[in-house]
């Protein structure tokens, strides 16, 4: 299936600093996802990103959080400030017509 | 809303063994129903997914998952378990209403020899 790049796969920063995730889906996909997974537990869904535009988001998409893919090509999540709840990893995820996601392989974020 | 119930936080099975992993759903609208495998520090793997139709699908590395709407379930299993096969599943839901994609809270699988 089609590949979906998240460079890097850690990062680590100090609480209240800004981080951007960046999501590289290599190939063209209009339909974009970010998941968050604390450690152990399941996936849950974020926010879901249509043709330029947020089209759903979930109660974890705080307001803190941004969604963009500012040059057609990396889809990014921000957070601006991080809060020490933001430690997870962080998966992105492409949609093709047959309704089937593709995931990277995440970023995890570690907020000291 | 969409949720999904995997009752079943570990299974251990022993190598050649069947399983069986359980997950219950509900949803509006046309249920999508999805299996996904995620094996250590990797993003999810998609193992099969349910269109509307055949209710039993087949899947990847001799998976397969039955759709009941009468019990609300989609089973995953597979006739003789790997080693390699250790992984946590996630079952998962979206419809025709969201291109949301609902999760479960995932079953970890362990192999033993």
């Amino acid at each position: 299936g089609p590949k979906v790049l998240q460079i890097p796969s850690h990062q680590i920063i100090d609480m209240g600093q800004m981080v951007t995730l960046n999501c590289d889906p290599v190939s063209n996909h209009l339909y974009f996802y970010w998941y968050k997974q604390i450690l152990g537990q399941q996936m849950e869904f974020l926010v879901n990103f249509y043709n330029g535009k947020v089209m759903e988001k979930s109660k974890l998409f705080k307001d803190q959080f941004s969604v963009e893919r500012p040059d057609g090509s990396y889809f990014t999540l921000k957070i601006q400030p991080t809060a020490l709840e933001d430690s997870a990893v962080y998966f992105c995820a492409i949609e093709d017509s047959s309704y089937e996601q593709y995931f990277g392989p995440g970023t995890r974020l570690t907020v000291l | 809303a969409q949720s999904v119930t995997q009752p079943d936080a570990r299974v251990t099975v022993s190598e050649g063994a069947s399983l069986q992993l359980r997950c219950k759903y509900s949803y509006f609208g046309t249920p999508y129903l999805f299996w996904y495998v995620q094996y250590p520090r990797q993003g999810l793997q998609l193992l099969l997914k349910y269109y509307p139709g055949d209710p039993v699908v087949q899947g990847v590395n001799g998976f397969e998952a039955e759709f009941s709407k009468s019990n609300s379930s989609f089973h995953l299993r597979k006739a003789s378990v790997h080693w390699s096969d250790w992984a946590v599943y996630f079952c998962a839901v979206s419809s025709s209403n969201t291109n949301k994609v609902v999760f479960g809270t995932g079953t970890r699988l362990q192999v033993l020899p």
